[in-house]
Order: structure tokens, then C-alpha cells, then sequence
């Protein structure tokens, strides 16, 4: 699972400010997995995505955030005018054909609002 | 639809015992997968072991093993010998689905 590389592992943020999160999935994979972790609590599925489409992105917040997966370069995870709730663990994993294999993750970046 | 449910938020187990960690599921789909990860203190979350719904025998890595029970819906985790390096976080998946259980802490008593 090292070969998810996720960037940066630490960010802290002013409320108001944007947050963006970084992802490179391994070689080779072509779906991303975006999850968050509130502090002593389990995964929260966000989005998945394809490179160029969104899969599915029922655990979205409606507003504030998006994600996308470009063709070139890494996933992006955008959180906009961050507030203290955002605040969370954000992990990536990446997989080939979803539901084919294990998705293999991303040591997670921290992301603090203060 | 797809769901998993780990019912034990913690559990204890002395060092060089066995423990196992529930997780039952549901689905209508008649080829399925469950995965179980661990996330210890620093973070980041490691796969350890995959059971496929065909699989004739339950899934085996190293001191990791499914019990897996298809009538029942369950896919428990056992990990035998326990070490104080198991202490941590353990989340079932199942395949296909995006969503994982809300977890298991697991902490070894020296």
C-alpha cells in the first residue's frame, strides 16, 4: 500500500480557507477512493472516481466539496471555505476494476481547521 | 445493496491468545467478497486478508484467517497468536461496495 501516495500528511487550515488533497494512486490503477475519518470513528465513503468521470459521489457533502481525477497528474480532493468540522483524517485508496480487488491505500493526510 | 455491521466497538485479548472479530453482512448479490484492513495508531490502513463467496476454503494469511460462514452471513476475523504489534483498528469490506464496518479496536494485554 505504499505506492498511494497522498500529499501532504499534514494541513492545517483558517476557517474560510481552501483545502486541497492530493492523491496518486499506484501504477497501474485507474479508480480512486476517497474516504474520511472523523476522530475515533470508522471510514466514511466521499467519492469514486475513474480517470475523467465520477463513479459515485453519494457521500459528498452537497456544498464545499468536490473531487476530481484529470487525465494526467493526481486526484484532487477540494474542500472550499473549510470549517472546525472538516477536520478529519482524509484517505485515498486506489484500486484496478472497482470490486475486482482489494483497494490499497494511502497513509491519509490530517487536515486541521483552526 | 450491500451492508456490514461489526457489532464488538472493542474488544481485549492477553498476548499469544486468539481472538475473533465479527462482521456479518448482507447483499443480494450472489458473487461477493470481504476484505478485512488494519489501521493501527499511525494511520494508515493495511489489507490483510480476502475471502471470495466461492472460495471453498476460508482465506489464510499467516496468523490471519477468516471464518467464514455463508449461511450465517458472517465473515469473522481470527488472528491467532496474538502480538502486542495486533493492537489496533480492524475494519471488514465487503467488494464492491464503498463502505466499510464501523470497526473493531483491538487491544493486546502483555
Amino acid at each position: 500500500n505504499a505506492g498511494v501516495m497522498q500529499n501532504p500528511r499534514h494541513l492545517v487550515r483558517r476557517r474560510g480557507q481552501e483545502a486541497r488533497l492530493r492523491c496518486s494512486p499506484m501504477k497501474g490503477h485507474s479508480h480512486v477512493y476517497w474516504y474520511r475519518q472523523l476522530p475515533e470513528e470508522g471510514l466514511k465513503f466521499m467519492v469514486y472516481l475513474q480517470k475523467e468521470n465520477i463513479i459515485d459521489e453519494s457521500g459528498m457533502p452537497k456544498e464545499r466539496f468536490s473531487a476530481e481525477f484529470p487525465k494526467e497528474g493526481p486526484s484532487i480532493l477540494r474542500i472550499q471555505q473549510v470549517v472546525r468540522g472538516d477536520s478529519a483524517a482524509y484517505f485515498c485508496a486506489s484500486s484496478r476494476p472497482h470490486g475486482d480487488t482489494e483497494a490499497f491505500f494511502g497513509q491519509g493526510t490530517r487536515l486541521t481547521v483552526v | 445493496a450491500q451492508k456490514i455491521t461489526q457489532t464488538q466497538p472493542g474488544m481485549f485479548v492477553q498476548e499469544k491468545e486468539a481472538v475473533t472479530l465479527d462482521c456479518t453482512y448482507d447483499t443480494s448479490d450472489p458473487s461477493y467478497g470481504l476484505f478485512w484492513y488494519k489501521q493501527p495508531s499511525s494511520g494508515e490502513m493495511i489489507f490483510l486478508i480476502y475471502q471470495g463467496s466461492y472460495d471453498q476454503q476460508n482465506a489464510t494469511e499467516g496468523r490471519y484467517s477468516l471464518n467464514f460462514q455463508k449461511a450465517r452471513k458472517s465473515a469473522n476475523l481470527v488472528i491467532s497468536a496474538s502480538q502486542l504489534g495486533d493492537s489496533a483498528m480492524y475494519f471488514c469490506a465487503m467488494r464492491g461496495s464503498v463502505d466499510f464496518g464501523t470497526g473493531t479496536s483491538l487491544t493486546v494485554i502483555p
